[in-house]
């Protein structure tokens, strides 16, 4: 079993929809919950970061973590195709672990 | 501050030939990774590097070796290249623990054919 799991997709969304992105983990070890951003040829940067369980808003973007499920979500209100990405899901205990990335385009 | 850099860019080797990549943050950031990015497999760690004279394995090392002889370098050694190494590899810093963000260079395209 992976330490993270993550749908590859592709989403395919229209402007202003909301998206959800969501990844499970196995290691109950996991303190750290990051959600990377990775535009065609780039290297991922980091969106959002959290440490506990509850949500985290930062504008459009809301990252939502639930330990007791093992379950994180990224929520992106109002997208925008700028938003057009992959995001990969992230945690880390001792190590750090990435999940495979979902591939997200929002269609203008 | 450029951040984390890596050299070269694009590259296509035969089979059997050897190559280095270097990557460079100016960060003074103490950790080091090197990924490689498959599609559908995410990014992979090769090896890492928790301080200058360091390293150690990650979950794909095998075909390659590393060095971090500098805090600012670390370098990735590939001695006699394969097929399956064909790759977009990713270097990553950060300031120093895995709880940190880690910061990534831009990749290097490899082709090895």
């Amino acid at each position: 079993q992976k330490e993270v799991e993550q749908d590859p997709g592709p989403l395919s969304v229209p402007e202003g929809a909301i998206v959800s992105l969501n990844c499970t983990y196995s290691n109950s070890a996991f303190q750290y919950f990051m959600w990377y951003r990775q535009y065609s040829r780039k290297g991922p940067e980091l969106l959002m970061y959290t440490y506990s369980s509850g949500n985290k808003e930062d504008g459009r973007f809301t990252a939502q973590v639930d330990k007791s499920s093992k379950y994180i979500s990224l929520f992106i209100r109002d997208s925008q195709p700028s938003d057009s990405a992959t995001y990969l899901c992230a945690m880390s205990g001792n190590q750090f672990y990435f999940g495979t990335g979902t591939s997200l385009t929002v269609i203008p | 501050n450029a951040g984390v850099t890596q050299t070269p860019k694009f590259r296509v080797l035969k089979t059997g030939q050897s190559m280095t990549l270097l990557c460079a943050q100016d960060m003074n950031h103490e950790y080091m990774y090197w990924y490689r990015q498959d599609p559908g497999m995410g990014l992979r760690l090769i090896h890492y590097s928790v301080g200058e004279g360091t390293t150690a394995k990650g979950e794909v090392p095998d075909g390659y070796n590393v060095s971090r002889l500098k805090k600012q370098n670390f370098l990735l050694g590939l001695e006699s290249a394969a097929p399956s190494q064909t790759s977009v590899y990713f270097c990553a810093s950060t300031p120093g623990s895995s709880a940190d963000e880690q910061f990534f260079g831009p990749g290097t395209r490899l082709t090895v054919l």
